[in-house]
């Protein structure tokens, strides 16, 4: 079975700390994903990866970074947190970009205050 | 990327089949049929994908029309763990983008 882990799965930061929510993956896929889902707003992607130290803008990039030093690793960094990125982080992975399935991560609900 | 029309919610009775309808009317030719599920405080779970035949795994089968236009889910014997929002999403074969709409909250009785 594909496992993707999330390193939190509840986060509390300040407004203007720098965050990191890290994911892995044990399936050695070549592509991997940041989605945040809000009510009302469904999944929307915020960056996705297809190699290591490869990396795509998604819909929302605006406020995020990555980084994927490792096939299996693939961080998502807020530099400076703002309460508007209050939030459930989604990772996924996929074997290939296009028709294969995703497998997602169990999220981490993110809370900025 | 076409649009998808899913009932806001559903509901069966423990054992029965599910049937989770889905419109699809503007879906083009190299466009894939996905559903995806989404247990409460889970990630989204991959069920099925299918482009024109109906397809069938452990998890459920997928019923597509013959014009394509919409398509069924169906969980043969729901159990109370299948509670869920089921998510029917159409997609380009080119494409790394799901799209998730509203979806279909399906509620499991006893």
């Amino acid at each position: 079975d594909v496992k993707v882990t999330q390193s939190s799965r509840y986060l509390v930061k300040r407004t203007g700390e720098k965050v990191f929510l890290e994911c892995v993956q044990d399936m050695d896929h070549e592509n991997m994903f940041w989605y945040r889902q809000d009510p009302g707003l469904g999944l929307r992607l915020i960056y996705f990866s297809y190699d290591v130290k490869m990396k795509e803008k998604g819909d929302i990039p605006e406020g995020y970074s990555v980084s994927r030093e490792k096939k299996e690793r693939f961080s998502l960094i807020l530099e400076s947190a703002s309460t508007n990125q209050t939030s459930m982080y989604l990772c996924a992975s996929s074997l290939t970009v296009s028709l294969y399935e995703q497998y997602f991560g169990p999220g981490t609900r993110l809370t900025v205050t | 990327d076409a649009k998808t029309t899913q009932p806001t919610s559903m509901d069966c009775a423990e054992g029965r089949a599910a049937n989770l309808p889905c419109n699809h009317s503007t879906i083009s030719g190299n466009e894939y049929v996905y559903w995806y599920r989404q247990i409460h405080s889970q990630g989204p779970q991959y069920i099925i994908h299918g482009l024109k035949n109906n397809e069938t795994n452990e998890m459920a089968s997928l019923i597509i029309t013959e014009d394509r236009k919409s398509s069924t889910l169906i969980l043969p014997h729901a159990t109370l763990r299948d509670t869920a929002v089921y998510y029917c999403i159409v997609r380009p074969d080119s494409s790394y983008k799901l799209i998730f709409g509203s979806g279909t909250r399906l509620l499991v009785r006893p």
